[in-house]
């Protein structure tokens, strides 16, 4: 699986947005860009996925760069809820086998 | 909630000793992964089932096996616990898991397995 590279962690204050950005140079034209969180003591949860183009859900909004070697996971304005460990996945239908390939992630901070 | 439930919450037990998680998928998926956190590791994907077959493996010691039953519903077996197998154990859920890249997966809580 192609790789991705975040940042260890992040701050925030609450209702400001936050960019959580994720590198992933190697990633290959049918490779989707994943983002799932992971909520303290619970399981990862699916946020948001896309390809090419920007994507927007009720819990956040990913911009994928023109190049596709980059994308950032947008929340708009940040909860305390939203304190989690965030995870870029890339997913290929060739090799992924329908399984997740987790990082180390991002974990964000969310001060009130 | 995800609708995946999972079976015990929490898990305390010997080394040397076998242990089954049990995983009741949401509604209508077909298909069952498992998955293990640790500290060190992180989360590794370990098996994955589609409608009672086995579909892809992972990091799977060849200590462990799982399987899925008629009602999909599936089990994780841990034998000769060792104390590196403390973990949580996550089990999730998809429609088909027929490595489709947009496919989501549905996580249930997680077991806590603790070998002392």
């Amino acid at each position: 699986d192609a790789k991705t590279t975040q940042p260890n962690s992040m701050e925030s204050n609450e209702e400001e947005p936050v960019h959580l950005p994720c590198n992933h140079s190697t990633i290959s034209g049918t490779d989707y860009i994943h983002w799932y969180r992971q909520l303290p003591s619970q399981g990862p949860e699916y946020v948001i996925h896309g390809l090419t183009s920007n994507v927007n859900n009720r819990m956040a909004s990913l911009a994928i760069a023109e190049d596709r070697k980059s994308s950032t996971l947008i929340l708009h304005r940040a909860t305390l809820r939203d304190a989690a460990v965030y995870y870029c996945i890339l997913r290929d239908v060739v090799t992924s086998y329908g399984k997740l390939t987790f990082g180390q992630g991002t974990i964000l901070t969310v001060h009130p | 909630d995800s609708g995946v439930t999972q079976t015990p919450k929490h898990l305390i037990t010997a080394t040397g000793q076998r242990v089954t998680l049990r995983c009741s998928p949401r509604s209508g998926d077909l298909s069952v992964y498992w998955y293990q956190q640790s500290l060190d590791q992180g989360l590794q994907f370990l098996i994955q089932y589609y409608n009672g077959e086995e579909r892809a493996k992972g990091n799977i010691l060849e200590r462990f096996s799982a399987q899925q039953f008629p009602d999909l519903h599936s089990e994780l077996n841990l034998s000769s616990l060792e104390l590196g197998d403390s973990a949580l154990y996550f089990c999730a859920s998809s429609v088909e898991g027929t490595s489709g890249p947009q496919e989501t997966q549905y996580f249930g809580p997680g077991t806590r397995l603790l070998v002392l």
